[in-house]
């Protein structure tokens, strides 16, 4: 079953405004990523929290972890149509190799 | 650098006949990982290897085997496709060590199957 799951499943915005897409999750981790996937390539890193943090800023990105809840938070400050991509988590367990899950995805759609 | 290349980037086959898809990396890294991406259901791990000569069952494994040879390849082979493996193939590495370092995802393999 899925580790990471996101809502909502599609979200459109006017460029400027601000978009925020969850993921909840089912078991401890040791930190939870998020990845943007524009159409057609490959995932790209955003932004990584560690399990003992909880709240990370990078550039217009905001991230925040509530690990009592099992759920996370991305904000996108003033989007840009550049923006439009879907957005994954990726949840990160101990184990013998690096366990990543990948969430189901929002994909964000940011109206020029 | 090229980061992480995936060859070739679309392929139809017919029922029963296998291919083998390729992943090369040029960062150094000793994890790789193969994913397929449906539509709804996110990334799903096929197979992962921890360095050259190594490799694991990750989470969808079945009708698909793999060899990592070299450190900077990682093969993906259908030996007898099937519709159900009609998909979008991505590759990925990343460096071994802490469990923060990111994942580095190639650019993808649209495969059909009919």
């Amino acid at each position: 079953s899925q580790q990471g799951e996101e809502d909502p499943q599609a979200l459109s915005i006017q460029e400027g405004e601000n978009a925020t897409m969850n993921c909840s999750y089912k078991t401890s981790i040791n930190n939870l990523q998020w990845y943007r996937q524009n159409s057609g390539r490959g995932l790209v890193h955003l932004i990584l929290i560690r399990s003992n943090e909880r709240e990370k800023h990078s550039g217009r990105l905001r991230v925040t972890l509530d690990t009592s809840k099992k759920s996370s938070s991305l904000l996108i400050t003033a989007s840009r149509a550049a923006d439009t991509a879907s957005y994954f988590c990726a949840t990160v367990v101990s184990g013998g190799y690096q366990k990543v899950t990948f969430g189901t995805g929002t994909k964000l759609q940011v109206i020029p | 650098n090229a980061g992480v290349t995936q060859t070739p980037k679309f392929r139809v086959l017919k029922t029963g006949q296998s291919m083998t898809l390729l992943c090369a990396q040029d960062m150094n890294h000793e994890y790789m990982y193969w994913y397929r991406q449906d539509p709804g259901m996110g990334l799903r791990l096929i197979h992962y290897s921890v360095g050259e000569g190594t490799t694991a069952k990750g989470e969808v494994p079945d009708g698909y085997n793999v060899s990592r040879l070299k450190k900077q390849n990682f093969l993906l082979g259908l030996e007898s496709a099937a519709p159900s493996q009609t998909s979008v193939y991505f590759c990925a590495s990343r460096k071994a060590g802490q469990l923060s370092y990111e994942q580095y995802f190639g650019p993808g393999t649209r495969l059909t199957v009919t």
